[in-house]
């Protein structure tokens, strides 16, 4: 099945730091997606992004699927933004309806 | 407009028994997905239904099975309760077959004793 890479896995950022994460998978792809999970294990889905480039305030994300690889920008990082960002792709239509999540990176923003 | 809602939010079960976890769509969605969190991982796909029908099973034992009601609510069963079923079992919401995007609840917590 396809393979989703996330990196770094763990991320300690000074509050007004600007942080980028980056999103690798092994295939095609139908669908992207970008979660934040809270500490209490909320999935918020921040960017519904197959392809180009998305923003939403201080966040903003890129795909460049050719290339198979997704980036997250944090600008301006604040301690709420703190918590594990997942990166999760949806395959080709033969790989069947799901999504294959990476393992994660874990932000910590300090005051 | 409510989103994906899961119940019960926390259950606390015992080796061998038998769960029940339930997910109600977002309004006007019709498919549902189910995912496994255990600490410190990504979730991991179970079940997709879409339309009442299966149409996609992750690698889970038998001791797994779901369903999806006319309402498109869902139902998550896990027979014979191991200790490895403790994890965070999440729903998620999408407008078609194909998504559109997927939308999460707020997941079940199971820990199994």
């Amino acid at each position: 099945g396809i393979q989703v890479e996330q990196s770094p896995p763990d991320l300690i950022l000074q509050e007004g730091a600007n942080s980028t994460l980056r999103c690798n998978f092994s295939d095609s792809v139908n669908n992207l997606q970008w979660f934040h999970q809270n500490p209490w294990g909320q999935l918020i889905n921040l960017f519904y992004i197959p392809s180009g480039t998305k923003q939403n305030g201080r966040l903003s994300a890129t795909t460049v699927a050719t290339e198979r690889y997704s980036l997250l920008y944090i600008s301006s990082s604040q301690t709420t933004d703190s918590g594990v960002y997942f990166c999760a792709v949806e395959g080709p239509r033969a790989a069947g309806n799901k999504l294959t999540f990476g393992g994660g990176t874990r932000v910590l923003v300090k005051p | 407009d409510a989103g994906v809602t899961q119940s019960p939010t926390h259950l606390i079960k015992t080796r061998g028994q038998h769960v029940t976890l339930r997910c109600s769509p977002i309004s006007g969605h019709k498919s549902v997905s189910w995912y496994q969190q255990v600490l410190g991982q990504g979730p991991q796909f179970i079940f997709q239904y879409y339309e009442k029908e299966e149409r996609g099973r992750g690698n889970f034992p038998d001791r797994f099975s779901a369903r999806q009601f006319p309402n498109y609510s869902s139902e998550l069963n896990v027979n014979a309760l191991l200790l490895g079923d403790s994890a965070l079992y999440l729903c998620a919401s999408s407008l078609g077959r194909r998504s559109y995007g997927y939308t999460f609840g707020s997941g079940t917590r199971l820990t199994v004793v």
